[in-house]
Parts: structure tokens; C-alpha cells; sequence
């Protein structure tokens, strides 16, 4: 049972480069979350999906695009890579209103 | 809009010295908070959820505990494995997702 799983694990970009994160979960999460963290900053969301089929922003989402694939894939996508996302990228899962979430180990990504 | 608050940003014990960390909220009306543990290059890891004023969780070394303002995750006797980030967040009625405080980083001296 893997959970929540992440790739890559590290990512080096070039300013104005491109990349999809991508996340698969197999905890049968009918919601999925992309959130970036910051020293000093927190954790801040990007963008979630309640259910398939619907996606919404978050806190902090202009520079990211995302893609629910199906109800174990959740996607985020830098189109035009900028020196301020360089952060660690969590994904996460949930069941419910009630329910915790369950994060992946992250993507730990440098814009230079 | 959610807020969350978690002092003191860091602390440093001996082991065995017990102490508490605390997570003030601002919400329109508590649907959860949730307290996560976090190490170095990992991801938060759940540890406990509470849902109303009064109620308390414990496991391990560590005890949660919920008032209508704050939460308070005590540390008793705590081991150089305790050493980490904690992490508060809080759902509110109507709102999907977690509002994250900025954490607190625990380091425990042998």
C-alpha cells in the first residue's frame, strides 16, 4: 500500500522551462491538493479537486495549472518556470469532511 | 478566512523536560483541527484530529487538547525521536480544505 506518491522526488528548472508534477494516490482520496512549502511561510495550497472532474484554487495558484487525470491522479503543471516556485511541492488526499489528509514526501523543486 | 497561529515558533529541550506547544485558530466555525508531525525531506504525517471543545487525544508521548480558541500538543518526558516539526491546521464548516499554521520546530537534547 504506497499512498500518496509523488515524482519526481527532485527537479532542477531553468527559468521559463516547463514541468508536470505528478501524484497518485491508492487510498481512494475523493479529494486531492497541490500545496507548496516555504521556509517561514507554511504550508499554502495551490490548488485542489474535490471530487473527479473538478479542480479550484487555492491560495497561491497563479503560475500553476492542474489536471484531476481520474480519481487516483492529481497533476500540477509549471508552464513558464519562475525563480519564486522554487519551493517543496506536497500533494495530498483526503475522504471527507471529518477526515485528515495524507501527504506524499514531496518534490523538492530549484528554479535557477 | 482560516487562521492559524503556532507558538514558539522553535524550542529546545532536555529529554525528559515535558512542555506544550500551542495553536490559536480563527474560524467561522470548526469543523476540525488537525495536528501533523513533520521530519526533515518528508512530507506531514497525521497524528490526531479534534472536532469539539474539551476533547483530548493522546498517543505515545504526546497529548492534544481543544478549547474554542486554541489547541495546545503537550510533550511528556519527551525522547530525542520527538524531535521534529509539528504542525496545526483547521477546517472550517463549508470550506474543503486545511488552513495550515507555520509550524513548531521541537529539538530534543539527550
Amino acid at each position: 500500500n504506497a499512498g500518496v506518491t509523488q515524482t519526481p522526488k527532485f527537479q532542477v528548472l531553468k527559468t521559463g522551462q516547463s514541468m508536470t508534477l505528478q501524484c497518485a494516490q491508492d487510498m481512494n482520496h475523493n479529494s486531492m491538493y497541490w500545496y507548496r512549502q516555504d521556509p517561514g511561510m507554511g504550508l499554502r495550497l495551490i490548488y485542489y479537486s474535490a471530487s473527479e472532474g473538478t479542480t479550484d484554487k487555492g491560495e497561491v495558484p497563479n503560475g500553476y495549472n492542474v489536471s484531476r487525470l481520474n480519481k487516483r491522479e492529481f497533476s500540477l503543471r509549471l508552464e513558464s518556470a519562475a525563480p519564486s516556485q522554487t519551493s517543496v511541492y506536497f500533494c495530498a488526499g483526503g475522504t471527507g469532511e471529518y477526515s485528515p489528509l495524507h501527504f506524499g514526501n514531496g518534490t523538492r523543486l530549484t528554479v535557477t | 478566512e482560516d487562521q492559524v497561529t503556532q507558538s514558539p515558533e522553535a524550542l529546545r529541550l532536555q529529554e525528559g523536560e515535558s512542555s506544550s506547544l500551542n495553536c490559536s485558530y480563527t474560524v467561522s466555525g470548526l469543523r476540525g483541527l488537525f495536528w501533523y508531525r513533520q521530519d526533515p525531506g518528508k512530507g506531514p504525517e497525521f497524528l490526531f484530529t479534534l472536532y469539539s471543545a474539551g476533547e483530548e487525544k493522546e498517543k505515545e508521548r504526546l497529548k492534544a487538547t481543544l478549547t474554542k480558541k486554541e489547541s495546545f500538543l503537550h510533550i511528556t518526558a519527551p525522547k530525542p525521536e520527538d524531535s521534529a516539526t509539528y504542525l496545526c491546521a483547521v477546517r472550517s464548516y463549508g470550506n474543503n480544505r486545511l488552513a495550515f499554521g507555520k509550524g513548531n520546530q521541537v529539538v530534543v537534547i539527550p
